[in-house]
C-alpha cells in the first residue's frame, strides 16, 4: 500500500469551474502537508502549505486538512486555462529531516 | 535571483555508461535534495545532503547510485552502469535551513534517457 494515494486523473473541467483535488494517507505521523503544481516538463512549484487540520485560503486556492480522516484537499475556484497542470500533494513527517513524500499527482485540464 | 539550476536538462546514455547530473542550489541555500520521477509516478525521495555531508540517503538504490555536495561547486548525482530502468526525470530541490517544514524549491529537472 502506498503511503500517499492520489487519483492520477486526468481531470478535465470547463473554465470557471470549482476543482477539487484530494489525497489520502496512511501514516498518521505525517504532520505537514503541501500542494505543488507542476507544468509539463518543468519542476514542481509550491502552491500551499498547511500544518493543522482545517482550511487555509490563498486567493483562488483553498487547502483543507482532516487529520482524523487522513485526508487532504485542494480546491481551486474560478479555474482558468492557466491552471492546467499536474497537482502533487506532498507530506512531511515531524522527524523526516525535510524528506517529502509525494502523491502520484493529478493531471488537470481547464478548457476555455 | 537565480533559482535552482540543473544541467544538463536532457541526457542520453547507452546502457552501461555513466550519468552525471548537476544541481546548483539557490543562492544562500546549503541543503539539497534529489528526487526521481519515473513515468506515470510521483516524485520519490532519493537523498538529502548538506555541504560535504550526506544526511539521509534512505531513498537511494544500494548499488550504482551515489551523490555528493562538495564544499565548492554543485551537487552531483552519479549513476554508474546505467540501465533502461534508470530512465526518468531527476529533480533537485534546495532549502535554506533544512529545518522541518522548510520550503523546498525545485529545479527544472534532468531528463535521463537510457538507450
Amino acid at each position: 500500500q502506498k503511503e500517499v494515494e492520489q487519483d492520477p486523473g486526468p481531470l478535465s473541467v470547463p473554465e470557471g469551474a470549482i476543482v477539487s483535488l484530494n489525497c489520502t494517507y496512511s501514516n498518521s505521523a505525517f504532520q505537514y502537508f503541501m500542494w505543488y503544481r507542476q507544468y509539463s516538463r518543468k519542476g514542481p512549484e509550491l502552491l500551499m502549505y498547511t500544518y493543522s487540520s482545517g482550511n487555509k485560503e490563498d486567493g483562488r486556492f483553498t487547502a483543507q486538512v482532516d487529520k482524523s480522516s487522513k485526508y487532504i484537499s485542494l480546491f481551486i475556484r474560478d479555474s482558468q486555462p492557466s491552471d492546467s497542470a499536474t497537482y502533487l500533494c506532498a507530506m512531511e513527517l515531524e522527524t523526516s529531516g525535510s524528506r517529502l513524500t509525494f502523491g502520484e499527482g493529478t493531471q488537470l485540464t481547464v478548457n476555455p | 535571483n537565480a533559482g535552482v539550476m540543473q544541467n544538463p536538462r536532457h541526457l542520453v546514455r547507452r546502457r552501461g555508461q555513466e550519468a552525471r547530473l548537476r544541481c546548483s542550489p539557490m543562492k544562500g541555500h546549503s541543503h539539497v535534495y534529489w528526487y526521481r520521477q519515473l513515468p506515470e509516478e510521483g516524485l520519490k525521495f532519493m537523498v538529502y545532503l548538506q555541504k560535504e555531508n550526506i544526511i539521509d540517503e534512505s531513498g537511494m538504490p544500494k548499488e550504482r547510485f551515489s551523490a555528493e555536495f562538495p564544499k565548492e561547486g554543485p551537487s552531483i548525482l552519479r549513476i554508474q552502469q546505467v540501465v533502461r530502468g534508470d530512465s526518468a526525470a531527476y529533480f533537485c530541490a534546495s532549502s535554506p535551513m533544512g529545518a522541518l517544514a522548510d520550503t523546498q524549491y525545485f529545479g527544472p529537472g534532468t531528463r535521463l534517457t537510457v538507450l
